[in-house]
């Protein structure tokens, strides 16, 4: 089992730029999220889907779409990518434990 | 006031020492607790959840004081690979959504 697979793992955008952060999990888990760590700030969600077809907002949503393909994918676009949204972002599932993807690196410039 | 609030450190210990981390929570009604590992550029790993009557891995020691909204975890004869964040994490109950402390830094030297 590959657990939760992100792509990219690093990325550069330039102000107002789009992109899409891909995110799979092979676990069959039905709850996935999306999170930003910041420096002193800690984890915070973005977004998150208890199951398939189905999102909701989290603590700081705004900026953000999501999209739950399937039960395996779960993505998260910037259609419009600010210096603000420069991050480390983490995909998760979650049977009872979550697990984490290997983040991707984003920076705006 | 934050959901989870821990102490950010660093807590610089030597080889073999024990440690303690607090951790604390505003909502009374969380339902479970957690703590997770997170080493430098890479994503957390859960080391162990917390029950209300205490659990144990090995030398990690976990403890909840629901009356007193506070998490503790102890390290006992640390090593230099426990080096890393300690996140206090704590479950809301509504779809499992994890609240996440800001993290406490441990450096154990020789």
């Amino acid at each position: 089992n590959a657990g939760v697979t992100q792509t990219p793992k690093f990325q550069v955008l330039k102000t107002g730029q789009s992109m899409t952060l891909q995110c799979a999990q092979d676990m069959n888990h039905n709850s996935m999220y999306w999170y930003r760590q910041d420096p002193g700030m800690g984890l915070r969600l973005i977004y998150y889907s208890a199951s398939e077809g189905t999102t909701d907002k989290g603590e700081v949503p705004n900026g953000y779409n999501v999209s739950r393909l399937n039960k395996r994918e779960f993505s998260l676009r910037l259609e419009s990518a600010a210096p603000s949204q420069t991050s480390v972002y983490f995909c998760a599932s979650t049977l009872n434990e979550q697990f984490f993807g290997p983040g991707t690196r984003l920076t705006v410039l | 006031r934050k959901e989870v609030e821990q102490d950010p450190g660093p807590f610089n210990v030597p080889e073999g020492a024990t440690v303690a981390f607090n951790c604390t929570y505003s909502n009374s009604a969380s339902q479970s607790f957690f703590w997770y590992r997170q080493d430098c550029r890479k994503e957390p790993k859960l080391l162990m959840s917390v029950y209300s009557s205490g659990n144990e891995d090995g030398r990690f020691t976990a403890q909840l004081n629901r009356a007193s909204q506070y998490i503790s975890l102890l390290i006992r004869d640390s090593k230099l690979s426990d080096s890393a964040t300690y996140l206090c994490v704590v479950n809301t109950g509504t779809a499992s959504k994890l609240t996440f402390g800001t993290g406490t830094r441990l450096q154990v030297t020789l």
